[in-house]
């Protein structure tokens, strides 16, 4: 069984430009959600997916959006990038509906740098 | 509203110590409640969670931790603490579509 994966490790941007992060689930698991971890802090939510529709958002602006494929792989893409978006992006995983039982796995993250 | 509180960013014991890491919450029944740990460059690999079956719950690698609701707090301990704990500690609640992190406790072993 695989884990939950996330390419690419790290990220380089400038202001302005756009970026598209990755995710793959856990193998049987249709539900991703997607976090900011800025340096020295939490993880903050930003939203989640299941069975490819949003089922809950954070308090992250519209540039910030997702998808989910039917093979329950994600995307997280963020526009205009600005600096205080530089942080580690975390994908995590969980199995069937999202409950609040339910233990969310982790990717590794991507790192993304904005300068 | 849910919210987690980890008392102390920052707790330094020696190797052999008893670990406390603190968390209380902030939460409307039930209160799922998790701990993760975080080394370095890594994603959040889970400890344990409390789910309301016991109010001790045991982990991975000694650690446990107790739910006490009239505390409203969920502390993490571990009996004795070896140099390979050292690490960021996070304590969630999970309302059901998100996780609400507290905001981490770095633990450092001292030899």
């Amino acid at each position: 069984e695989t884990g939950v994966t996330q390419s690419p490790t790290h990220l380089i941007k400038t202001r302005g430009q756009q970026v598209t992060l990755r995710c793959s689930s856990q193998s049987g698991h249709n539900t991703v959600s997607w976090y900011q971890q800025a340096l020295g802090q939490g993880p903050q939510f930003i939203f989640q997916y299941y069975r490819e529709e949003e089922n809950g958002r954070g308090n992250f602006p519209p540039r910030f959006s997702g998808l989910q494929f039917p093979n329950y792989s994600s995307e997280l893409n963020v526009n205009a990038l600005e600096l205080d978006d530089s942080a580690l992006y975390l994908c995590a995983s969980s199995l069937d509906r999202p409950g609040y039982q339910e233990t969310q796995y982790f990717g590794p993250g991507t790192r993304l740098l904005v300068l | 509203a849910q919210s987690v509180t980890q008392l102390g960013s920052h707790v330094s014991v020696s190797e052999g110590a008893l670990v406390l890491l603190r968390c209380n919450y902030s939460s409307s029944v039930p209160p799922y409640l998790f701990w993760y740990v975080q080394y370095p460059n890594q994603g959040l690999q889970l400890l344990l969670k409390y789910t309301s079956a016991a109010t001790l719950v045991k982990g991975i690698n000694g650690f446990e931790a107790e739910f006490k609701k009239s505390e409203t707090s969920f502390h993490l301990t571990k009996p004795s603490a070896h140099m390979s704990d050292a690490a960021e500690y996070f304590c969630a609640v999970n309302t059901g579509n998100q996780f609400y992190f507290g905001t981490g406790t770095s633990l450092t072993v001292i030899p």
